[in-house]
């Protein structure tokens, strides 16, 4: 089945920039997701990239993808004590609709 | 325009007990989606709902059922409640033959 890994801690200072990993492991993903979750709230859909691309850029927040390694990342710049929060990857399995989810990584900003 | 939403907040049940939650979704979705977010589990697809048609079920036992209703908002019913039955449970909703997924705020069911 679908595996979705990412790394489970990121501390930066603000001001600085952000990139969170992920890996996955569906090669037919068509669609690859970024979600924000902050404490005790649902998940806000942040960006999300078509699998025949290899960036997207929104405002802050740029995605990479590197569909050899399956491989994506986010990248937030200026990251503020705003963008403290759980953020998830998550790609769709093609037909089935639903969403598999990494771990999550919590991104703590140090003022 | 209103965001996919979800009643009740909170829910307090005692084991063997049933457990009835309730989503909108966003005004022209017509596909419901509902995940569990247990902890130590990470967010797990429960089921899909399309056109009152249950499309998808994740890999949960029987006694998590749902429905969807004519105006597409749904109910999730969890019967004979557990324990690990205490969890987050998120509700999303989709335009037709669109694949981004937008959540509501979640109901936290607890089980005593």
């Amino acid at each position: 089945g679908e595996d979705v890994e990412q790394s489970l801690f990121l501390s930066v200072r603000e001001g600085d920039s952000s990139v969170i990993n992920c890996t996955y492991t569906d090669s037919s993903s068509t669609y690859l997701y970024w979600y924000k979750q902050e404490p005790g709230a649902g998940l806000q859909l942040l960006t999300y990239i078509f699998s025949n691309m290899d960036m997207k850029q929104d405002q802050r927040l740029t995605v990479l993808l590197n569909k050899k390694d399956k491989h994506l990342s986010l990248r937030i710049a200026d990251t503020q004590t705003g963008d403290s929060a759980i953020y998830f990857c998550a790609e769709i399995s093609p037909g089935a609709n639903n969403l598999f989810f990494g771990t999550g990584t919590r991104l703590t900003v140090i003022p | 325009e209103a965001g996919v939403t979800q009643s009740p907040t909170h829910l307090i049940k005692t084991r063997g007990q049933q457990a009835t939650l309730r989503c909108s979704p966003i005004s022209g979705h017509t596909s419901v989606y509902w995940y569990q977010q247990a902890l130590g589990l990470g967010l797990q697809f429960l089921l899909w709902y399309d056109e009152g048609e249950e499309r998808n079920r994740g890999n949960f036992p029987p006694r998590f059922s749902g429905r969807q209703f004519p105006n597409y908002s749904s109910e999730l019913n969890v019967n004979a409640l557990e324990l690990e039955d205490s969890a987050l449970y998120l509700c999303a909703s989709s335009l037709r033959g669109r694949e981004e997924q937008f959540f509501g705020p979640g109901t936290r069911l607890t089980v005593l």
